[in-house]
């Protein structure tokens, strides 16, 4: 079935260094792509989003590339706050109109 | 413009005890979702709304889980009993339609603890 695996966290960065958290799905089509954030004590709100391949999308500094040939959606983002401290969850819709989101990645930004 | 809301945030019970959960969805969002977000875990679909009719309830536990959408706007999750694995957070989403490009909008959530 269809599946997201994310790269296990958590993750500990220090300010201004470089993210990278892996994101990889199965498919059997082509699904429309989507990075999640939950920031401490709220709900899921959406990063940004791809709907088909070599799409880019970007927000608040971050940015992810729908890649069809490795079948990822990588996030990036190239100099951390410590306000980007959260769990990011990465996910996958299609035909079923279901969200299958990856485990989630915990990212901790320290000073 | 007002996010989707729920209540309560927090819920403790016994376990065989009733609970349920409370959904606002965004005002004219015909689709309506509740999602399963078990701890370190991404969340699971339980149940899709399309107004007021079920359209996908395959991962609702119909033997303790029920829903219900009456006139097509808020939305009612019970579980009864609870056992002590529905410990977990039930999440409450919704979007303007269903297809694979719309974004769906998450309330807070409701962390419900069975002791």
């Amino acid at each position: 079935g269809d599946s997201v695996t994310q790269m296990e966290g958590p993750v500990t960065l220090s300010e201004e260094a470089f993210l990278t958290i892996n994101c990889t799905y199965t498919a059997t089509g082509y699904p429309s792509l989507f990075w999640y954030v939950q920031y401490p004590g709220e709900g899921l709100q959406l990063l940004l989003k791809a709907t088909k391949a070599d799409d880019k999308g970007s927000n608040k500094g971050f940015e992810a590339t729908y890649r069809k040939e490795t079948t990822s959606f990588h996030l990036e983002k190239g100099s951390v706050q410590v306000s980007d401290s959260a769990v990011y969850f990465c996910a996958q819709i299609q035909g079923a109109q279901k969200l299958v989101f990856g485990q989630g990645t915990r990212l901790t930004i320290n000073p | 413009e007002a996010g989707v809301v729920q209540s309560p945030r927090y819920k403790i019970i016994e376990k065989k005890q009733p609970v349920a959960f409370w959904c606002n969805p965004i005002s004219g969002h015909n689709t309506l979702y509740w999602y399963l977000q078990n701890l370190g875990q991404g969340p699971e679909l339980l149940i899709r709304y399309e107004n007021e009719e079920a359209v996908d309830d395959s991962q609702l536990p119909k033997d303790r889980f029920s829903a219900e959408r009456l006139k097509g706007v808020d939305s009612t999750l019970k579980i009864q009993p609870a056992e002590l694995g529905d410990s977990a957070v039930y999440l409450c989403a919704s979007s303007p339609l269903a297809g694979p490009t719309d974004t769906q909008y998450f309330g807070p959530g409701t962390r419900l603890t069975v002791l």
